[in-house]
């Protein structure tokens, strides 16, 4: 079946400017993850929905990032007033089930986000 | 903080030799841990989960647990060149959001030589 798809494969921007990043999940999995991962970084966590609803954004670096899932399928990662130190590539993973420390995460092909 | 630590590397190993990659966590509730390998230009892909103490085989890869100390590490055996990559060390720790967010290391660089 169809694994995590990530939309753009890649996006430059110049600083200050908006992006919006998509993700769409395996069908069925009701966990979403974004991770951030800088060059020779493991991946950093950003935020996890279960369902529709942020579970968890503590790994949002600050206001300027902002994600949704509206109708529990596909999630959308918003950044404002871009920042060079935002060029990354931005990771979605998504699981079976939410909650549950034994479910694995599969990680689709990321963005790379590059402010210039 | 969560902390996640591996070798950065590179680590050299011939082709056919068994290759061996470590990991210390500081997170002393960890429940699982996971072993994702990562071509360069390439998402994460997962290698072996192992959720307790002892060994888990599957293949060429051995994931090893160790709770008391800490520490997990997963063995290649008989290494090919394709398996050059960097592997990546996660550990899921539950917090108080019934979240289970991986934690990464930064990740170990394996190049197997012919």
């Amino acid at each position: 079946g169809a694994g995590v798809s990530q939309t753009p494969s890649n996006k430059v921007t110049e600083k200050g400017k908006y992006v919006e990043l998509r993700c769409d999940p395996i069908s069925g999995h009701t966990a979403l993850y974004w991770y951030r991962q800088s060059l020779g970084q493991g991946p950093e966590f950003l935020i996890y929905f279960q369902g529709t609803g942020a579970a968890d954004d503590s790994g949002l670096p600050n206001d300027r990032f902002f994600a949704v899932r509206p109708e529990g399928s596909v999630s959308t990662l918003k950044i404002q007033r871009t920042e060079r130190g935002d060029s990354a590539v931005y990771l979605c993973a998504s699981s079976l089930l939410a909650g549950v420390p034994t479910d694995t995460q599969y990680f689709g092909p990321g963005t790379r986000l590059t402010v210039l | 903080q969560k902390e996640v630590e591996q070798n950065s590397g590179p680590l050299s190993v011939p082709e056919g030799a068994i290759a061996s990659l470590n990991c210390t966590y500081s997170d002393r509730v960890s429940q699982s841990f996971f072993w994702y390998r990562q071509y360069s230009g390439k998402s994460p892909e997962l290698i072996m989960s192992i959720y307790s103490n002892g060994d888990k085989e599957d293949g060429r890869f051995t994931a090893q647990l160790n709770k008391a100390s800490q520490y997990v590490s997963l063995l290649i055996r008989d290494s090919q060149p394709s398996d050059s990559a960097t592997y990546l060390c996660a550990v899921n720790s539950p917090n108080s959001n019934s979240g289970y967010a991986l934690n990464f290391g930064k990740g170990t660089s394996l190049l197997v030589t012919p």
